[in-house]
């Protein structure tokens, strides 16, 4: 079956510094990612999706220069959160799709993000 | 807005019991509804269902779509405590974003 890793798994970082969540496809490739937020007890939130060499496409409500995307091949996007803030914590997954006209999602084991 | 919806939010039950979990969804350009089940981690795929009224079965769970009253349900026959599992319900839209809408889920607890 289609695996998706993301690395990191756990991370904690202070307040206004960068982080990087890589999601990669590791045995097909991926013309369109998804990144989601999850919070305690909630459902899966989209962020944003992203196509290979296209910039990605973001969900109302969510700040296209806090969240940088960025899919630079068909096996690898990153999610980018600037200047971090406490409120940013949470559980972030990423998913991808095999070809385009594809509803099956496989998702990432995702990161979980705290900001202190 | 497109939502999704799934009953009940939580569920206790003993192992052996039968359980079914709903869903019911209001999307635009509707494609198919998936499952899924999350552990600790990511969602798992379970099901996808594109056609209404046909069953898709994988051992001990089954699921059903219907596009005319716009809901689903998985069933569980025979429950095992490895079943214990947040369940999410996701419809999917057709056209070029191919978005999934999720449903908040339904968390079953399997009791030895």
């Amino acid at each position: 079956g289609a695996v998706v890793s993301q690395h990191p798994s756990r991370v904690i970082c202070k307040s206004g510094t960068s982080v990087k969540i890589e999601c990669r496809s590791l045995d097909f490739q991926a013309t369109t990612m998804f990144w989601y937020r999850q919070f305690p007890k909630q459902s899966l939130m989209l962020m944003a999706t992203s196509n290979e060499g296209s910039k990605a496409t973001y969900e109302q409500g969510v700040e296209k220069d806090k969240f940088l995307i960025n899919h630079a091949s068909l096996t690898l996007s990153t999610l980018t959160v600037t200047s971090a803030h406490p409120e940013d914590s949470s559980f972030y997954i990423c998913s991808a799709i095999i070809g385009r006209g594809k509803n099956e999602q496989y998702f990432g084991p995702g990161t979980r993000l705290t900001v202190t | 807005e497109d939502k999704v919806v799934q009953s009940p939010l939580s569920l206790v039950v003993h192992e052996g019991d039968t359980v079914t979990l709903n869903c019911s969804y209001e999307v635009t350009n509707f494609r198919s509804l998936l499952w899924y089940k999350q552990e600790k981690k990511a969602p798992t795929f379970l099901f996808m269902l594109t056609s209404s009224g046909i069953e898709k079965k994988s051992g001990r769970l089954s699921s059903i779509l219907d596009k005319k009253e716009l809901f689903s349900i998985l069933n569980i026959t025979a429950t095992q405590t490895g079943d214990s599992a947040v369940y999410l319900c996701a419809a999917a839209t057709q056209g070029g974003s191919e978005k999934l809408v999720f449903g908040k889920g339904t968390k079953l607890t399997v009791n030895p």
